[in-house]
């Protein structure tokens, strides 16, 4: 059975500090995906990243970076230089092949609060 | 490339009737997923179609049905509704169904039954 846990519910931070939010999953499989997703208050979910599981070289984009680590099946996300616009909801979500086809298994989600 | 669109935005309606909402994927995406949100259960896995067929299932009652034209857009009806139904109902589209894409969502329908 898959399972994704974002032990964090909700982080406030001050403008300009850097925030990483966690992520832990499970999974029997041996090839599966994992992805970041971000809520605004509109509603629509709008992807960041995914990663294989066979990737794990992290990686920097801009004033994102991701923390993949197979050994302790997480896979951090962190925000450099936070601005007020972060502030959203930050799923982390996981996908493999087979009978899960088509379907993500979903975090609870962190609600990332950014502060003037 | 214009994203995935979903109809209608927002809906109301009452106990005991049913409702139908409309998910169109990003062009050239075959396979979409339905997921409901809500606060105290998350974001939940509903259906998933591709190429007009349902390959895989979340656990929700019959009264949650779906289906997928031939031109890969998607709808899902809910009978009967509850006021637990009360969610936002995110569609998702990918380009294959091999669980390994990248799903992209749209805006959402956010039903409200009262």
């Amino acid at each position: 059975a898959q399972k994704v846990t974002q032990a964090q519910t909700e982080i406030s931070v001050v403008e300009k500090e850097d925030v990483t939010l966690d992520c832990v999953y499970e999974t029997r499989d041996t090839t599966y995906y994992l992805f970041w997703y971000k809520q605004p208050p509109s509603g629509e979910l709008v992807f960041l990243i995914r990663r294989n599981s066979f990737d794990e070289q992290n990686e920097i984009s801009g004033r994102y970076s991701w923390n993949f680590q197979k050994s302790t099946s997480s896979f951090n996300f962190t925000i450099t230089a936070s601005q007020v616009v972060d502030s959203a909801v930050y799923f982390c979500a996981l996908s493999d092949r087979g009978t899960n086809a088509g379907k993500s298994t979903f975090g609870d989600g962190t609600t990332l609060t950014v502060k003037p | 490339k214009a994203g995935v669109t979903q109809t209608p935005r927002y809906l109301i309606k009452t106990r005991g009737q049913q409702v139908t909402l409309s998910c169109s994927p990003i062009s050239g995406h075959r396979s979409v997923s339905w997921y409901q949100q809500t606060p105290g259960q998350g974001l939940q896995f509903l259906f998933e179609y591709f190429s007009e067929t349902q390959r895989n299932k979340g656990n929700f009652p019959g009264r949650f049905s779906g289906r997928q034209f031939s031109n890969s857009r998607s709808e899902m009806n809910v009978s009967t509704l509850e006021l637990g139904d009360s969610a936002l109902y995110l569609c998702a589209s990918s380009l294959l169904a091999s669980g390994t894409d990248t799903q992209y969502f749209g805006p959402g329908t956010r039903l409200t039954v009262l």
